[in-house]
């Protein structure tokens, strides 16, 4: 299986300043249909997890043009670019490309 | 609007079965990629199983193989997980989740508010 590995594991983060979370994958996520399978979930607390961005960069509808994610091959990073209240919460990355998917251990994001 | 509505959940002893099931509404069911995401405290989130929109074809990792069945109805819009041979490493909360229309490589789109399954004596 593909492993995920996220850091920081904690990220504390000042309201209004940017943030920064990594993601690297055991092997290269590019599938054979030529996109790559990189996404990016926020579970706020006591919520289900919600889906930010899909296929490395591409946006969800509804979340703020302040998250953007980048990246290639094995390495991800999801960026806030100005941290607000209600982004505090765990974030996972998870590849879509080598079946069977999996997800990294979290990042838990808390409001300093 | 898109729901999510898991059903089945409880607590079981290790061997035993659980069948838990999830009523689709707000998005044609029938056209969708459906799976079944689990949380553990231990091992957090992980893929439990993963089908097609016809139900054709079923996806498991190793850790449930054998033990868990996904199906579906499509004219009820309903999504079913019948779990065998339980183990106490299979507790966690099981969410229900919408993928896309030509797979689940995007991961999940819409998630259920997710159900319970502790596996115990």
């Amino acid at each position: 299986d593909v492993v995920m590995t996220q850091s920081p594991l904690s990220l504390p983060v000042t309201l209004g300043q940017p943030a920064s979370i990594s993601c690297r994958s055991s092997q290269s996520l590019v599938h054979s249909d030529g996109n790559t399978y990189l996404n990016w979930f926020q579970q706020r607390p006591g919520q289900s997890p919600r889906r930010l961005i899909y296929k490395v960069s591409s946006r969800d509808s509804g979340v703020p043009d302040r998250f953007s994610g980048s990246g290639s091959g094995t390495d991800f990073t999801l960026k806030i670019s100005r941290v607000e209240a209600e982004d505090a919460g765990v974030y996972y990355c998870m590849e879509g490309t080598v079946w069977p998917f999996t997800f990294g251990q979290g990042t838990k994001l808390e409001i300093k | 609007e898109v729901q999510l509505l898991e059903s089945g959940g409880g607590l079981v002893q290790p061997g035993g079965s659980l069948r838990l099931s999830c009523a689709a509404s707000g998005f044609t069911f029938r056209r969708y990629f459906m799976a079944w995401v689990r949380h553990t405290a231990g091992k957090g989130l992980e893929w439990v199983s993963s089908i097609a929109d016809n139900g054709g074809r079923m996806y498991y990792p190793d850790s449930v193989k054998g033990r868990f069945t996904m199906s579906r109805d499509n004219s009820e819009n309903t999504l079913y997980l019948q779990m065998d041979s339980l183990r106490p490493e299979d507790t966690a909360v099981y969410y229900c989740v919408k993928t896309g229309m030509s797979g689940s490589h995007s991961g999940p789109d819409n998630w259920g508010q997710g159900t319970l399954v502790t596996v115990s004596s």
